[in-house]
């Protein structure tokens, strides 16, 4: 079935740092793709998205870029700050119409360090 | 735009009451909303999708009779857990859908049952 991986946290970075995080994910067809975050206690925020092959998508820094010859959705951001500390989730959308839904990664944790 | 509310945000319960949980698009119209449980540094676990005007569907291995969904209306869907006891206790997150299947998450609900 459908299903997404995320690199293992916790991710450490000092200020500034480059970011990447790993998402690769297994899907019949070309689903939308989606990255999330998650500050503590809260819910989730769409961080950014991709609806098709070769899309790139970009939100506050970070892009990510369909890629579907490596099934891939890396996360990506040059410059990290410590504000940037929270839980991120890769996500796809599986299904169509009412049946759909979307099929989340484990998360990773990133911890910026001033 | 796309702002998900829910309500309340913390709820402590007696083992055995029932209680429910709200979750409102404010801006926007959901014909779909869905609600997750998420246990502590875990992703979020779909329970179930929830349609504007018909029955919900739950996830494998939810139980439908405990975790009551009614979603009567465009704006508002409600999760009540009925008979709460202290395993049912989580962090309750809703979402509803958006145009291009990306969903846009309410703040969540911390339930603690004593």
């Amino acid at each position: 079935g459908d299903s997404v991986t995320q690199m293992e946290g916790p991710v450490t970075l000092s200020e500034e740092a480059c970011l990447t995080i790993n998402c690769t994910y297994t899907a019949t067809g070309y689903p939308s793709l989606f990255w999330y975050v998650q500050y503590p206690g809260e819910g989730l925020q769409l961080l950014l998205k991709a609806t098709k092959a070769d899309d790139k998508g970009s939100n506050k820094g970070f892009e990510a870029t369909y890629r579907k010859e490596t099934t891939s959705f890396h996360l990506e951001k040059g410059s990290v700050q410590v504000s940037d500390s929270a839980v991120y989730f890769c996500a796809l959308h599986r299904g169509s119409g009412n049946t759909g839904k979307l099929i989340f990664g484990q998360g990773t944790t990133l911890q910026v360090k001033p | 735009g796309a702002v998900v509310s829910q309500h309340p945000s913390w709820v402590i319960c007696k083992s055995g009451t029932s209680v429910k949980i709200e979750c409102r698009s404010l801006d926007f119209q959901a014909t779909t909303m869905f609600w997750y449980r998420q246990f502590p540094k875990q992703s979020l676990m779909l329970m179930a999708t929830s349609n504007e005007g018909s029955k919900a569907t739950y996830e494998q291995g939810v139980e439908k009779d405990k975790f009551l969904i009614n979603h009567a209306s465009l704006t508002l869907s409600t999760l009540t857990v009925t008979s709460a006891h202290p395993e049912d206790s989580s962090f309750y997150i809703c979402s509803a859908r958006g145009a291009y299947n990306e969903q846009f998450f309410g703040p969540g609900t911390r339930l603690t049952v004593l």
